[in-house]
């Protein structure tokens, strides 16, 4: 069965600096990857995902993340993190063989100070 | 431009009651989702549907039962609630067997007293 790790509870950063949301990943084969935004009352918002082909994948409002197979990681990454960047980030994985259901993280709080 | 429609929003129920929360796409989507979300444990799969007249239970299906009545719509049920079952309920959809990203609906939060 597939799983994802998010090992940070919480990410704290000062605007204008880079960020890294960390997450790693379980699953029979390769995977779907995708990564979500919260924010505070609200559903949540596709950033981006990994489907195949080159190892960096570009999202929404500046976010990339960089997808390693050897390491099963599939980190969110940003060059300047910005005060409206706060918010619950969550990371999922999805089988490609056949039907697979969609199983999320935990979820990171990234919180970025002025 | 509507997407994923949940309703209510918000509800209390008192322990025992039932309820049935509703979840309507308009995207043509074969697969549908029930999430809950609860502090510290992230989006828990309640149950699942792979495709209209199918569905399958998730990480947590015990208290509850689903109900695909057609492809656009997934309702999930609370027969008896529990103050357990507290938390904030998030539908979402997409297309089976590809790589597309699922889409939310805006969440019930439900309180069991």
């Amino acid at each position: 069965a597939q799983s994802v790790a998010q090992p940070e509870d919480q990410v704290n950063v000062a605007e204008g600096n880079p960020l890294t949301v960390k997450c790693t990943y379980s699953v029979s084969g390769n995977p779907y990857l995708f990564w979500y935004v919260q924010y505070p009352n609200r559903g949540l918002q596709f950033l981006l995902k990994y489907i195949t082909g080159d190892n960096l994948v570009k999202g929404s409002y500046g976010f990339e993340a960089e997808f390693n197979k050897s390491q099963t990681s599939f980190h969110l990454k940003k060059p300047s993190a910005l005060v409206s960047d706060s918010a619950l980030y969550f990371c999922a994985v999805r089988g490609t063989t056949g039907f697979q259901k969609l199983v999320f993280g935990t979820g990171t709080r990234l919180l970025v100070s002025p | 431009n509507a997407g994923v429609t949940q309703t209510p929003k918000f509800q209390v129920l008192k322990t025992g009651q039932s309820m049935t929360l509703q979840c309507a796409q308009d995207m043509n989507h074969n697969s549908m989702y029930w999430y809950r979300q609860d502090p510290g444990m992230g989006l828990r799969l309640i149950y699942y549907s792979a495709s209209e007249g199918t569905t399958d239970k998730g990480e947590v299906p015990n208290g509850y039962n689903v109900s695909r009545l057609n492809k656009r719509e997934f309702s999930l049920r609370l027969e008896s609630a529990a103050p357990s079952q507290t938390s904030v309920y998030f539908c979402a959809s997409g297309r089976t067997g590809e790589g597309t990203e699922a889409f939310f609906g805006q969440g019930t939060r439900l309180t069991v007293v």
